[in-house]
């Protein structure tokens, strides 16, 4: 069975600072990874993926992921905030089987 | 491409009635999602389509919910009769390659009061 945990249902940094949200995975096969962002009133847009190959992934709007199996984990990082990032982030697995399992959801704020 | 289009954006209705929710998917995309978002449960799969045809429902809460995808370029999503705690934001999503993409529409909120 595959589960995701998002650390932290709200995050908050200042502008410029650097954006880190937490993704733990559990699958018992190679899994498909992937961050979507939300902002208000609107659908969930993929940010980047993990399939296979380079385990550094990069986005769009300067956001990566590193996929390190070792720690099942999927974080996803920007090194300067801007306000623009401020939304909601969803991590999500998959088999490729197209069942997704996405997790809570990581509100981030970012303060001027 | 005008991307997933879902329709009503928002609608509210009275429980007990019908409701129906609407989607036209990205051309040439094979797969169909339903989900639903709620702040308790987050995003929940209810069902997934491909090639029009319905693969996994496991998902539908009950027998008021059921959904159809007509055609590659059109599906619906019926609740029957409706209940407040089915209000939640209903988006549909679709995909067309095997790493599974998914492109979303922009949700339509339910509220049954």
């Amino acid at each position: 069975a595959q589960s995701v945990t998002q650390l932290g249902s709200h995050v908050s940094v200042s502008e410029g600072a650097l954006v880190l949200l937490r993704c733990n995975y559990s699958s018992s096969v190679p899994p498909y990874l992937f961050w979507y962002v939300q902002y208000p009133n609107q659908g969930l847009q993929l940010l980047l993926k993990y399939t296979t190959g380079a385990t550094l992934v990069k986005g769009i709007n300067g956001f990566e992921a590193e996929f390190k199996k070792s720690e099942t984990s999927f974080h996803l990082t920007k090194p300067s905030a801007h306000m623009s990032d401020a939304a909601e982030y969803f991590c999500a697995v998959s088999t490729g089987t197209y069942k997704y399992i996405f997790g809570t959801g990581t509100r981030l704020k970012v303060l001027a | 491409d005008a991307g997933v289009i879902q329709s009503p954006r928002h609608e509210v209705t009275e429980m007990g009635q019908e409701v129906t929710l609407r989607c036209k998917p990205i051309s040439g995309h094979d797969y169909l999602f339903w989900y639903r978002q709620t702040m308790m449960r987050g995003l929940e799969l209810l069902i997934y389509f491909n090639n029009n045809v319905p693969i996994d429902d496991s998902g539908m809460p009950e027998d008021r919910f059921s959904a159809k995808m007509p055609n590659a370029s059109f599906s619906t999503l019926k609740i029957q009769p409706s209940e407040p705690r089915d209000s939640a934001v209903y988006f549909c999503a679709s995909s067309f390659d095997s790493t599974g993409e998914l492109f979303f529409g922009e949700g339509s909120r339910l509220t049954v009061l």
